[in-house]
């Protein structure tokens, strides 16, 4: 199978403006969850989707956001870029709900913000 | 905020030794995972294992899973070059067997091995 895409893999915004990243998980696999990955903060869950329904979220300001289609593919937007929004930002994808299963994670975009 | 906490957070080792890290956590856990990234590119999952399970083995890889000291370390036998990366714990505090899809990480263990 293919693993987890992500796209764009760079992008360059200035502050103010809006953003928009995808990511299609692993065929048959219902779960995408998204991260931020900065060199201060380290690696931070930001929302996880399943069966299109957001089912959890990490403590991130309401500009983030996200959704899930019904095919599995999933995008977050972030609006009003700040320059710390800088990141590298990471989706992983998992089959179901069950506690036993390994999260497989995308190569990343890379947001720079000017 | 992370929940693990990993040591060391440097590892500087010479090819064909053995490095161990270790990382400790918070919370009750449904699993912990292993990952490795190479300079900043996406994660690579290594091994998963489950809160029921005490060591787990796969290839070069021995990790072991204590709960009570809510604590694990990751092994790497016989260390090569091409294992030089970050390493990251992760924990799935999901509740009664459900995962909700969050993984709390560690800071990471920065692994050299030399040539």
């Amino acid at each position: 199978k293919a693993g987890v895409t992500q796209t764009p893999r760079y992008l360059i915004k200035t502050r103010g403006q809006q953003v928009t990243l995808s990511c299609s998980p692993i065929s048959g696999h219902r779960s995408v969850s998204w991260y931020q990955q900065t060199p201060g903060q380290g690696l931070q869950f930001l929302f996880e989707y399943f069966s299109e329904t957001q089912r959890n979220k990490g403590n991130f300001p309401g500009r983030f956001s996200g959704r899930q289609f019904s095919n599995s593919r999933s995008e977050m937007n972030v609006s009003t870029l700040e320059l710390g929004d800088s990141a590298l930002y990471l989706c992983a994808s998992k089959e179901s709900a069950g506690g036993g299963e390994t999260q497989y994670f995308g190569p990343g975009t890379r947001l720079l913000v000017l | 905020s992370q929940q693990g906490e990993e040591d060391p957070q440097a590892l500087s080792i010479q090819e064909g030794e053995n490095a161990t890290m270790n990382c400790s956590y918070k919370t009750s856990i449904n699993n912990l995972q292993w990952y490795r990234q190479n300079s900043g590119r996406g994660l690579v999952h290594l091994i998963l294992i489950r809160s029921n399970e005490r060591e787990k083995h796969s290839g070069r890889l021995r990790v072991t899973l204590d709960t009570s000291k809510k604590s694990s370390s990751l092994l790497i036998t016989a260390s090569r070059a091409a294992d030089t990366a970050s390493y990251f714990c992760a924990t799935d505090a999901g509740a009664g067997g459900t995962s909700y899809g969050k993984l709390t990480f560690g800071q990471g263990t920065i692994l050299t091995v030399h040539p």
